[in-house]
């Protein structure tokens, strides 16, 4: 079935260091790509997405791009700040989008001033 | 903005009891979802309804049944609770168009 992987964590960088949380996945089809991400005592809010290959979702300094030839969606970020500091999910679809979502295990990042 | 809410944020009960945790959304999405959150595990994918009376298994639908009466709104039922189901619990919905939006999770405790 699908499964999707990323690094677990904890991941802890200095403020202002690269980022960058790899996530792989298989799957049947052509998926959609998601990174959620989960503030301390919240739920899941939608970080960036991608739904063909080659592109680039971005937002927050946040990117990532659909690379269907090594079923990679790395997440990267130039420079982190300490309100980055949160669990980063990995997820695809598992069909039209009506099906749910398969999420990696996640990912905690931790900054540190 | 949508807007996705779960009746309880923390919950205690008993093994063996009967528990409920309800899911509203205000945006008229067609399809909810049921999730449980397990640190080393993530997400996984309980229960889903693409329609008002329809259900769909998930992943690990085992101990679980839903409900969905109403558009907006999306049951989860544990019939007997039992300790292995403690858990945080995540409700979300979409129209489809894959962006799933999320509720801010109930975290049950069975003991």
């Amino acid at each position: 079935g699908d499964s999707v992987t990323q690094m677990e964590g904890p991941v802890t960088l200095s403020e202002e260091a690269f980022l960058t949380i790899n996530c792989t996945y298989t799957a049947t089809g052509y998926p959609s790509l998601f990174w959620y991400v989960q503030y301390p005592g919240e739920g899941l809010q939608l970080l960036l997405k991608a739904t063909k290959a080659d592109d680039k979702g971005s937002n927050k300094g946040f990117e990532a791009t659909y690379r269907k030839e090594t079923t990679s969606f790395h997440l990267e970020k130039g420079s982190v700040q300490v309100s980055d500091s949160a669990v980063y999910f990995c997820a695809i679809n598992k069909g039209g989008g009506a099906d749910g979502l398969t999420f990696g295990k996640g990912t905690h990042l931790i900054i540190q001033p | 903005d949508v807007k996705v809410t779960q009746s309880s944020r923390y919950l205690v009960k008993r093994t063996g009891e009967k528990v409920f945790l309800e899911c509203v959304q205000d945006m008229d999405h067609e399809n909810m979802f049921w999730y449980r959150q397990d640190p080393g595990l993530g997400l996984r994918l309980i229960y889903f309804s693409y329609d008002v009376k329809m259900k769909e298994k998930g992943d690990i639908p085992e101990g679980y049944s839903v409900s969905r009466e109403k558009k907006e709104r999306f049951s989860l039922i544990l019939e007997s609770a039992s300790t292995n189901q403690t858990s945080m619990y995540l409700c979300a919905s979409t129209s489809g168009t894959y962006e799933q939006y999320f509720g801010p999770g109930t975290r049950l405790t069975v003991t």
